[in-house]
């Protein structure tokens, strides 16, 4: 299995958004709606944003929200703020049974 | 409250096996619809889902490691126990242990860095 397409990089500045894709297959994305978004400043573990595609975890602001269309995931991260400044990752479920993460994805709050 | 702690060896020598516990409370690996799994990441790479174990004890692993991983549990201790053999420097990460329940890594350990070198 392949790791699922983010782009290496996105920026915004304060107030503004931004989205984030995460480009996966039929086998993965495309499949189910087992689609999960993951939070990381540097050097701490991954934080759960949102989880099946649109859900948040109770405490996630809901500047946070997520869509998919076919086999494309997206994170939309709405009224930026300096705190966002971290990595993405999102991950799916495959029919495999198995877990894939994405390359991961830098945002920048400019 | 939910916590997962991995614990193990910092440094491995080429060809060696590498074995990681994930010590976790604040639930039961019995319930069903619980996973725990293992996720490395490189210094300054991605994420990479190594494998998991079930509820019932099933285990699942990524395609590309299977040969040399092997995920166990100790339901007394609550723990569960990564195995991975004839570690090359390649395999250099944190590995960090996380519970899925709803189809999402909820809870995640701190990681732990795991160095491969002679």
């Amino acid at each position: 299995q392949s790791a699922l397409t983010q782009p290496p990089s996105v920026s915004g500045s304060p107030g503004q958004s931004v989205t984030i894709s995460c480009t996966g297959t039929s086998s993965d994305v495309g499949s189910y709606n087992h689609v999960s978004w993951y939070q990381q400043p540097p050097g701490t573990a991954p934080k759960v944003m949102i989880y099946e595609v649109n859900i948040r975890p109770s405490g996630v602001p809901d500047r946070f929200s997520g869509s998919k269309s076919g086999n494309t995931a997206s994170l939309t991260i709405s009224g930026l703020q300096a705190e966002d400044e971290a990595d993405y990752y999102c991950s799916s479920y495959t029919t495999s049974r198995t877990w894939v993460f994405g390359g991961g994805t830098k945002l920048t709050v400019v | 409250q939910i916590t997962l702690k991995e614990s193990g060896p910092t440094l491995v020598k080429p060809t060696q096996t590498l074995t990681l516990t994930c010590t976790f409370s604040g639930f039961s690996l019995s319930t069903t619809g619980v996973t725990v799994g293992w996720i490395r990441q490189p210094p300054g790479k991605a994420l990479e889902w190594l494998g998991f174990i079930l509820w019932g004890g099933d285990t699942r692993y990524s395609p590309s490691l299977k040969s040399s991983l092997t995920i166990t549990r100790d339901t007394s201790k609550n723990q569960v126990i990564l195995t991975m053999t004839n570690m090359d420097p390649v395999d250099t990460a944190t590995y960090y242990c996380a519970r899925n329940y709803n189809w999402n890594f909820d809870y995640w350990g701190q990681g732990t860095l795991v160095t491969v070198s002679s």
